[in-house]
């Protein structure tokens, strides 16, 4: 399939080590924020979600951290492995409802 | 099925041709949403139902699109006249409902324009 990655920032990444992915918001309004990761020829795949009550929200090898005084979310992704190679997308919800606003993606790549 | 399912996955159409993206939504799930995706961009928003009802279309880019859910389930968008711009991944994304904001998409469909 075609890439998606086509001139985006890009991470590399050694195998094992541990990745960090930001992203920059627009929309103080926005009480939910979400990671997709994508690979090349597939959909977004969901990762994690956060709402604005919370700075922290870990799950399986993933943390998602968001400060929302500067408005910047983050997504950790401990002992990257090949298979994390993608596109990674964050959203928000700019309107207070259930409408996705993405942000630019970023790719990682995952080196053996 | 499991997820979001979309037909046809590739599409080549000639310019002034009219399209028709079909979205199987996951079965029990309220919301359906559509997304155009250029290539090297993230997912812009399009349409949104709930149910049948077609709540926010702010996001077609021209009269040209058209969506329609008539039974709340499978979803089609409809691209009369099809311009080169309008090439690109169409996503479809299903929800549980309207306060559950995690989406679920589908693999997309790529529509080349000639």
């Amino acid at each position: 399939g075609e890439s998606v990655g086509l001139h985006l920032p890009t991470l590399s990444v050694q195998e094992g080590d541990n990745s960090i992915i930001n992203c920059a918001y627009s929309n103080s309004a926005s009480d939910y924020f979400i990671w997709y990761k994508q690979e090349s020829g597939k959909g977004p795949q969901f990762i994690i979600d956060i709402r604005s009550n919370m700075d922290k929200r870990q799950g399986q090898r993933v943390t998602v951290l968001l400060n929302k005084t500067v408005k910047h979310l983050s997504l950790q992704i401990a002992a990257t492995q090949p298979g994390d190679s993608a596109v990674y997308f964050c959203a928000e919800n700019p309107h207070g409802n259930n409408r996705l606003a993405f942000g630019k993606g970023n790719q990682v790549v995952v080196i053996p | 099925g499991a997820g979001v399912s979309q037909s046809p996955r590739y599409k080549v159409a000639k310019r002034g041709q009219d399209v028709a993206l079909r979205c199987d939504p996951i079965s029990g799930h309220v919301s359906l949403f559509w997304y155009q995706q250029a290539l090297g961009q993230g997912p812009e928003f399009l349409t949104y139902f709930q149910n049948e009802a077609q709540l926010d279309k702010s996001g077609l880019p021209s009269d040209r699109f058209f969506a329609e859910r008539p039974e709340g389930s499978v979803s089609t968008l409809k691209i009369q006249r099809t311009q080169q711009e309008d090439s690109a991944v169409y996503l479809c994304a299903s929800s549980l409902g309207p306060k559950s904001y995690e989406q679920y998409f589908g693999p997309g469909t790529r529509l080349t324009v000639t």
